[in-house]
C-alpha cells in the first residue's frame, strides 16, 4: 500500500522556471491537500481539493496552481518559480468525517530550491 | 496571526522520564485536534486527536489534554524512548467545515539515551 507518492523528492530551479510537483494517492481519498515548511516553521496551506475537479485557494496561493482531474492525482504548478518558493513541499490526502476531524495521510516531501 | 502556537521550538528529556509538549489556539471554532510526528526526511504521520468535547484521550505511551477554558492543549509521552525523537506538531481545524487544518509551527523532542 503506497498511500502518498510525492515526485520528485529534490529538485533545484533557476529563477523563472517552472516546473510541476506530482502528487499521487491510491487510498480513494477525496481530499487534498498542498503545503509548505519553510525552516522553522509549521505547515501554510498552499492549496486543496475536496474532489476531482473542485479546488480552493489556501493560505499561501500566490505563485502557485493546482489542478484535479482525477481523484487519485493533484499535481501543483509552478509557473515563473522565485527563490521565495524555496521550501520543502507536502502532500496530503484524507476523507472526511462528520463531526471529527479527518486524519491527514501525508507524502515524504519534495525538497525545491530555486536559485 | 498564527492561530496555533508551539512556543517551545525545543524540548530535551532523558529516557524513561515524561515529555510535555505543550500548544495553544486562539481560533474559538477550532473543535479537533490532532498531533502530527515527524521524523527528518518524511512527512508528518498523524500521533493523536482529541475532540472539544473531551478533556483527555489515551493511546498507549501518550496522552492528549485539552482545556478549553485555556484554549490550550498538550501531549505527554510516558515513559519517553529515543525513538519517540522527532519533530511534534500541533493542528487544529474546524470539523463543520472543508477540514482546513492550521499547525503549529513544531517542537522538536530530543530523548536522551
Amino acid at each position: 500500500n503506497a498511500g502518498v507518492t510525492q515526485t520528485p523528492k529534490f529538485r533545484i530551479l533557476k529563477i523563472g522556471q517552472s516546473m510541476t510537483l506530482q502528487c499521487t494517492q491510491d487510498m480513494n481519498h477525496n481530499y487534498m491537500y498542498w503545503y509548505r515548511q519553510d525552516p522553522g516553521m509549521g505547515l501554510k496551506l498552499i492549496y486543496y481539493s475536496v474532489g476531482a475537479g473542485i479546488t480552493d485557494k489556501g493560505e499561501v496561493p500566490n505563485g502557485y496552481n493546482v489542478s484535479r482531474s482525477t481523484t487519485e492525482d493533484f499535481p501543483l504548478r509552478l509557473e515563473l518559480a522565485a527563490p521565495s518558493q524555496t521550501s520543502v513541499y507536502f502532500c496530503a490526502s484524507s476523507t472526511p468525517q462528520s463531526g471529527s476531524g479527518a486524519i491527514q495521510y501525508f507524502g515524504a516531501g519534495t525538497r525545491l530550491s530555486v536559485l | 496571526d498564527q492561530q496555533v502556537k508551539q512556543n517551545s521550538p525545543s524540548l530535551s528529556v532523558q529516557e524513561g522520564r515524561i515529555s510535555i509538549l505543550n500548544c495553544d489556539y486562539t481560533n474559538s471554532m477550532f473543535d479537533y485536534f490532532l498531533w502530527y510526528k515527524k521524523y527528518p526526511a518524511e512527512g508528518p504521520t498523524f500521533l493523536i486527536s482529541i475532540s472539544s468535547i473531551k478533556d483527555k484521550n489515551e493511546d498507549g505511551r501518550f496522552t492528549v489534554f485539552l482545556n478549553k477554558s485555556a484554549k490550550h492543549l498538550s501531549l505527554h509521552i510516558v515513559p519517553s524512548q529515543p525513538g519517540d525523537s522527532a519533530v511534534y506538531f500541533c493542528a487544529a481545524l474546524n470539523s463543520g467545515g472543508y477540514q482546513k487544518v492550521t499547525f503549529g509551527t513544531g517542537t522538536k523532542l530530543q530523548v536522551i539515551p
